[in-house]
């Protein structure tokens, strides 16, 4: 069946340091892919995602490419904000159109 | 913008109360969802619905039930409240059914069940 794993957080970085979110999944054929985040007190709201094998998602300096080879879809900063301090969801849209998320990362940056 | 919104931020309710959770999307969206989120296991989905007065069973729905009489507003039911359906409910709507297409979600309702 369709699965999605992240790696458990917290992860705690000091502001100005790259940030890795690893994301792989499981899934028959290729998936859309998505990264959500959820701020403090607040809903997902969509951060990036990518509809195909080798396309990049990017939006507010966070990248994510779509792996086919490795299955995974890794987020990335090369510089974070203590204002990134949240919680990232990975997810994949199954062949019936139902989103399945991974368990989620919480990223706190301290100042 | 497209706005989701729920009813209550935060419910505390009785064990074995009947519980009514509201959310109206002002997008014209076809798809609503319901989930819940607990910590450690990400979003799990509830129930769906595709389109006004139809309704799918996602991969948790026991103890709950869904209605959805107009095309912007999808209700989740709790019959009987329990204390394990103590969580943070979450719905979202999506316009349809192709591979990038966003879900949005509404801000949530913490619910404690007594």
């Amino acid at each position: 069946g369709n699965s999605v794993t992240q790696m458990e957080g917290p992860v705690t970085l000091s502001e100005e340091a790259f940030l890795t979110i690893n994301c792989t999944y499981t899934a028959t054929g290729y998936p859309s892919l998505f990264w959500y985040v959820q701020y403090p007190g607040e809903g997902l709201q969509l951060l990036l995602k990518a509809t195909k094998a080798d396309d990049k998602g990017s939006n507010k300096g966070f990248e994510a490419t779509y792996r086919k080879e490795t299955t995974s879809f890794h987020l990335e900063k090369g510089s974070v904000q203590v204002s990134d301090s949240a919680v990232y969801f990975c997810a994949l849209l199954s062949s019936s159109y139902k989103l399945i998320f991974g368990s989620g990362t919480r990223l706190l940056v301290r100042p | 913008d497209v706005k989701v919104t729920q009813s209550s931020r935060y419910l505390v309710k009785r064990t074995g109360e009947k519980v009514f959770l509201e959310c109206v999307q002002d997008m014209d969206h076809e798809n609503m969802f319901w989930y819940r989120q607990d910590p450690g296991l990400g979003l799990r989905l509830i129930y769906f619905s595709y389109d006004v007065k139809m309704k799918e069973k996602g991969d948790i729905p026991e103890g709950y039930s869904v209605s959805r009489e107009k095309k912007e507003r999808f209700s989740l039911i709790l019959e009987s409240a329990s204390t394990n359906q103590t969580s943070m409910y979450l719905c979202a709507s999506r316009t349809g059914t192709g591979p990038s297409e966003t879900q949005y979600f509404g801000p949530g309702t913490r619910l404690l069940v007594l």
